[in-house]
């Protein structure tokens, strides 16, 4: 496999469920990023970890929890969401994570009941 | 101010034509722009990007940039059918920090392509 994979591509859940997002990346980059994409918003950046280590939470809200136990991987936990936590969720991955370009996985469709 | 700006559109061109796609920053310390192109029910996918030191092109894409007016610009030559998308344009905030910059990305331009 190439590139930055994510799974599962559709996931619909009720809010009292916990479920997590899985990206792997394949390009041997240190940075990886968690964004949510809604309709008619640009991307929001939700967390960037550069070398296994947190280096951006956006204020997002603890019913998302991210966690990178390696340079290739990375989950986000989810937890009591809420109807407007329904969007698309991208993972991408960098060399570095100073503003360089970003690779991005096909996303998660999530959908809450 | 929003910190990076597109029109939405749709910009509606014909086949063969020149698409000229802008984008609005408004952090002057801004070094490094993108440009990703983003199909229906797709991920953004990288197509260009440069640093603040020139324009680029690549087959028929040209990206330029205009420090003093703070915008960046992507020019499509002879646009093709398959180019109809929505153009994503994302400029890096921060001034340079290797590991607190970060990008910002615009809402995107619908670009339709018709025959």
């Amino acid at each position: 496999e190439t590139g930055v994979t994510q799974t599962p591509r559709h996931l619909v859940m009720g809010m009292t469920n916990k479920k997590s997002l899985k990206c792997e990346q394949h390009l041997g980059h240190n940075a990886m990023y968690w964004y949510k994409q809604s309709a008619k918003k640009p991307l929001e950046l939700m967390f960037v970890y550069s070398l296994e280590e947190r280096v951006e939470n956006n204020s997002v809200p603890s019913r998302f929890s991210p966690e990178c136990p390696n340079s290739s991987h990375l989950f986000l936990h989810l937890h009591t969401l809420q109807p407007e936590d329904s969007a698309l969720y991208l993972c991408a991955s960098s060399q570095g994570a100073g503003g360089q370009p970003q690779h991005f996985g096909d996303g998660t469709r999530l959908s809450i009941l | 101010q929003k910190e990076v700006e597109q029109n939405s559109g749709p910009l509606s061109v014909p086949e063969g034509a020149i698409a000229s796609l802008n984008c609005t920053y408004s952090d002057r310390g801004s070094q490094s722009f993108f440009w990703y192109r983003q199909y229906s029910g797709k991920s953004p996918e990288l197509i260009m990007f440069i640093y603040s030191n020139g324009d680029k092109e690549d087959g028929r894409f040209t990206a330029q940039l205009n420090k003093a007016s703070q915008y960046v610009s992507l020019l499509i030559r002879d646009s093709q059918p398959s180019d109809s998308a929505t153009y994503l344009c994302a400029v890096n905030i921060g001034g340079g920090s290797y590991n607190t910059d970060k990008l910002i990305f615009g809402t995107g331009t619908r670009l339709q392509v018709f025959p």
